[in-house]
């Protein structure tokens, strides 16, 4: 199993470029989520998933959208890049069905906004 | 949502054992405890979960006392690749377990 993976890894956009962050997982887990993590700070919640075709908010939606059509895929869109959306994404899945037990990282996505 | 306190930062010795200890006053029947632990530029890493008394498994142990408002995270013998950030985490019944929150985390250096 590849676990979760992210791409790109890296990224730089300008301020209101629009694009894609891709997350993937292959261990048929229910439950996806993204979070954000700016520098020496803690992981905050933009939205999650509790199964394919279910979206919800989670603590930072703002400026994100997220879509989840099969239960291995959950892409996060930025609209309008804004260099407050300058920060490390990663995405994370649970075969629990909830995040509350283990959830499996992936490797993050570092974005940059100029 | 459940909010948890923990030690800024914490510093500690090859071959000693390390205590982290985290406050969840506000934790909930049904919530479990869960820690984390972040090397620099990776994704937070599963290390262990409990829901009372104590859990160990073969990285650390988890020491939850009966009234459930705080949890201690012990690592036996830590070496120099246990430098990382350690997150504390309580899970949200009121969300369905949907959400959960990371605080700051403790940040632990270990020197030789």
């Amino acid at each position: 199993n590849a676990g979760v993976t992210q791409t790109p890894k890296f990224q730089v956009l300008k301020t209101g470029q629009s694009m894609t962050l891709q997350c993937a997982q292959d261990m048929n887990h229910e439950y996806m989520s993204w979070y954000r993590q700016d520098p020496g700070m803690g992981l905050r919640l933009i939205h999650y998933s509790v199964g394919a075709g279910i979206t919800d908010q989670g603590e930072v939606p703002n400026g994100y959208n997220v879509s989840r059509s099969t239960t291995e895929d959950f892409p996060l869109r930025l609209l309008s890049a804004a260099p407050s959306q300058t920060s490390v994404y990663f995405c994370a899945s649970s075969g629990h069905g909830t995040p509350d037990r283990e959830q499996y990282f992936g490797p993050g996505t570092r974005l940059t906004v100029t | 949502l459940a909010k948890t306190t923990q030690p800024i930062s914490m510093d500690s010795y090859e071959g000693q054992e390390v205590n982290i200890t985290c406050s969840h006053n506000n934790i909930a029947t049904n919530d479990y405890i869960t820690w984390y632990q972040q090397f620099p530029s990776q994704g937070p890493r599963f290390i262990i979960q409990g829901y009372k008394t104590k859990v160990t498994n073969e990285v650390a142990s988890l020491f939850i006392p009966a009234d459930r408002k705080s949890s201690t995270l012990s690592l036996p013998r830590v070496s120099l690749s246990d430098t990382a950030v350690y997150y504390c985490l309580v899970g949200d019944s009121n969300t369905g377990f949907q959400k959960l929150v990371f605080g700051t985390g403790t940040r632990l250096l270990v020197s030789p």
